[in-house]
């Protein structure tokens, strides 16, 4: 299985930055979403598509149509500067697929 | 709360073999499915496999199936990483990382706690 990603999205601070995720098994398996901020750890955005873990505030949103997921943040902010990743989980090979992740830069 | 503390980094030969310790608190250990995750600089999160803790059944990704093993120690709460035959090309940060979903299936769910990362260099 194969998430594709773009590469790099840019947004003013205030704007609403949008990712996508693009393959063939997101329209029947969860999406989950990362952020990974230079040196640290990733961490988890966005679980199953659209719900949002505690801690991780509302401008960050999930959605998925078809065979493409979304992960939306809103009132972009200069600390959201950060590569995105998603991932779902390969039924065909029963094992764990990322995206190949877009660095947002906030312009 | 829910932490994944993993050992420091390490310079290796190539052709030596690396463990990476992962050790938990916070949480049952053998409650939840832990994967490994490996990031070469400047490149992408790479699946790596899973190990339950519970039982010590491990899946792998079919690029590190003859090279890898993950084990455990319930008693201190710590899972391990070995790779073996190391490559300048495995050179990378490898994180431990619990899946948050159901304990008796491996699929699904997701990444909920991230280790700090190890970094491994295998350089001559």
């Amino acid at each position: 299985s194969v998430l594709t990603q773009p590469p790099s999205v840019s947004v003013a601070p205030g704007q609403t930055a949008r990712f996508t995720c693009g393959g063939i098994n997101i329209g029947s398996d969860s999406v989950n979403w990362y952020q990974q901020k230079p040196g640290q750890a990733p961490v988890l955005v966005v679980y199953d598509d659209g719900d949002r873990p505690s801690g991780i505030p509302e401008r960050f949103s999930g959605s998925k149509s078809g065979n493409m997921a979304t992960l939306t943040i809103s009132r972009v902010e200069a600390g959201d500067e950060a590569d995105y990743w998603c991932q779902v989980w390969d039924p065909t090979y029963d094992h764990v697929v990322f995206g190949g992740g877009t660095k947002l830069t906030v312009l | 709360q829910v932490q994944l503390v993993q050992s420091g980094a390490e310079v290796k030969r190539p052709g030596a073999s690396v463990r990476v310790s992962c050790k938990t608190s916070g949480y049952t250990f053998i409650g939840y499915y832990l994967h490994w995750v490996r990031q070469v600089p400047g490149q992408g999160l790479e699946w790596m496999g899973w190990l339950n803790p519970k039982s010590g059944d491990t899946k792998f990704a079919q690029k590190f199936q003859d090279r890898v093993t993950l084990t455990r120690a319930t008693s201190i709460r710590t899972a391990y990483l070995e790779l073996t035959s190391l490559r300048s090309d495995d050179t990378a940060v490898y994180y431990c990382t619990r899946r948050w979903g159901p304990s008796w299936v491996a699929r699904g769910g997701w990444f909920d706690s991230w280790g700090q990362g190890t970094l491994v260099t295998v350089s001559s």
